[in-house]
């Protein structure tokens, strides 16, 4: 079946450390996101990438870190120097069409707790 | 930045009631979205509109863009209860169509009640 995967659903981190969040898609999809999701807010974007080997930060970027080797796979790291990570993380893909990025669809997420 | 007001912020009806919420933006979109989250999921799309007026339903579900652009409105009728979650309306700011950008609003908590 073709989709989103996350994983995993559920991740602790330590005070200082790194963490990767794992996302992968095969739908063949062009564009790929990364959303931050704290309890009764909306999303928020962190950052996006329209092609392999090319990134661009969203909103709120500062302590994560992305890379785009392969088109079906965009994992995001939280890194120590962002003080707040616990939240709800989704990833999110759409193909790219005559230039306007179409509708964007959702994995299930991954909860990042902080120990 | 920009900002999506979206209300009601929660709803607890009872089965079988009618159900609308909207979302309003100061600037113009191209292209409004709806989607609803289930506890612990992620947010599965329910409508997709592309043109000022466009009316668009899928089963008891209805959405509408704004003529202004400026709103959109879903209505979901004869409510039952696998209804309950939360439902967030989502732009497309015009002038954004090469950012990958999404508005989103701060979501409707719906509760059915049997």
């Amino acid at each position: 079946d073709g989709g989103i995967t996350q994983s995993p659903k559920y991740l602790f981190r330590k005070e200082g450390q790194n963490v990767t969040l794992s996302c992968e898609q095969n739908l063949n999809h062009d564009a790929m996101y990364w959303y931050r999701q704290d309890p009764g807010q909306g999303l928020r974007l962190i950052y996006y990438s329209q092609i392999v080997n090319d990134f661009q930060k969203g909103d709120i970027a500062e302590g994560y870190s992305v890379s785009r080797e392969k088109k079906e796979s965009f994992p995001l790291t939280v890194t120590s120097a962002q003080k707040n990570p616990t939240a709800f993380y989704l990833c999110a893909s759409s193909i790219l069409s005559g230039g306007a990025l179409e509708t964007q669809y959702f994995g299930p997420g991954t909860r990042l707790l902080v120990l | 930045g920009q900002q999506l007001n979206q209300s009601p912020q929660s709803m607890f009806i009872q089965e079988g009631e009618d159900v609308s919420m909207n979302c309003t933006s100061s600037s113009i979109f191209n292209t409004w979205l709806w989607y609803k989250q289930d506890p612990g999921e992620g947010p599965v799309l329910l409508i997709a509109l592309y043109k000022a007026g466009e009316l668009t339903s899928n089963g008891r579900l209805t959405a509408q863009f704004g003529i202004t652009r400026k709103d959109s409105f879903l209505n979901i009728s004869a409510s039952i209860p696998s209804d309950v979650g939360i439902y967030f309306c989502a732009g497309r700011p015009r002038g954004s169509g090469n950012t990958g950008k999404l508005i989103f609003g701060q979501g409707t908590t719906l509760q059915v009640k049997p």
